[in-house]
């Protein structure tokens, strides 16, 4: 069994200012976790992954997450937020080597740039 | 032209409709999936497919069907639309590597309202 907690529903942060999207997880098996992005009226698009090999993955756009398994967390962060990654964000866990049919998703959060 | 292809982009229509969402893709990709978005929750998997004679239900496959007419093409569709099945629908690709991985690629999905 697998379950993924995105600790905020929103959260809102000024342009220029680092951003932090926070996900824990809970799996039976060696987890795979994802992060995905989603913009307004546009498709989901990964944005990174971590699939057993370095703790700290880095993906798209300057972001990153580090997996921390003591604290079963893989939180999002960016030093520097941009207008444009205002979106929703989806943590995602998977077992490792599992399939993408086995995929859990988040509820999601919003992110929000203030000018 | 977008990979993953999804029509109709929105879609009003009433209870006791048959309604069917058609997704196409450019990827060359075997797999493809339909998942199902409700506001305030996480993407949930109703159906996919291998190949065009290896269809798999998903976690919420009751009141739905699909059909998978070409490697490049993969239906979904409602007999008889309830309310409930009011949501944002995608459809999404993977290769096999994908699968494994969870890397997949993303329509920019159905808006379905069932009155």
């Amino acid at each position: 069994a697998q379950s993924v907690t995105q600790l905020d529903s929103h959260v809102s942060v000024s342009e220029g200012t680092p951003v932090l999207l926070r996900c824990n997880y809970s799996s039976s098996y060696s987890p795979s976790l994802f992060w995905y992005v989603q913009h307004p009226n546009k498709g989901l698009q990964l944005l990174l992954k971590y699939t057993s090999a370095a703790t700290l993955v880095k993906g798209i756009n300057g972001f990153e997450a580090e997996f921390k398994k003591s604290e079963t967390s893989f939180h999002l962060t960016k030093p520097s937020a941009h207008m444009s990654d205002a979106a929703e964000y989806f943590c995602v866990v998977s077992r490792t080597g599992g399939g993408a049919d086995g995929l859990t998703f988040g509820k999601g959060t919003h992110l929000i740039i203030q000018p | 032209d977008a990979d993953v292809t999804q029509t109709p982009r929105n879609r009003i229509t009433k209870t006791g409709k048959r309604i069917m969402l058609e997704c196409s893709q450019t990827k060359g990709h075997d797999r493809m999936y339909w998942y199902r978005q409700d506001p305030g929750l996480g993407l949930r998997l109703i159906y996919y497919s291998f190949d065009v004679k290896d269809i798999n239900k998903g976690e919420i496959s009751d009141g739905y069907s699909v059909s998978r007419q070409a490697q490049a093409k993969f239906s979904l569709s409602l007999e008889s639309a309830i309310p409930n099945q009011t949501a944002l629908y995608f459809c999404a690709t993977s290769d096999v590597a994908g699968y494994s991985t969870g890397e997949l690629f993303f329509g920019e999905g159905s808006r379905l309202t069932v009155l």
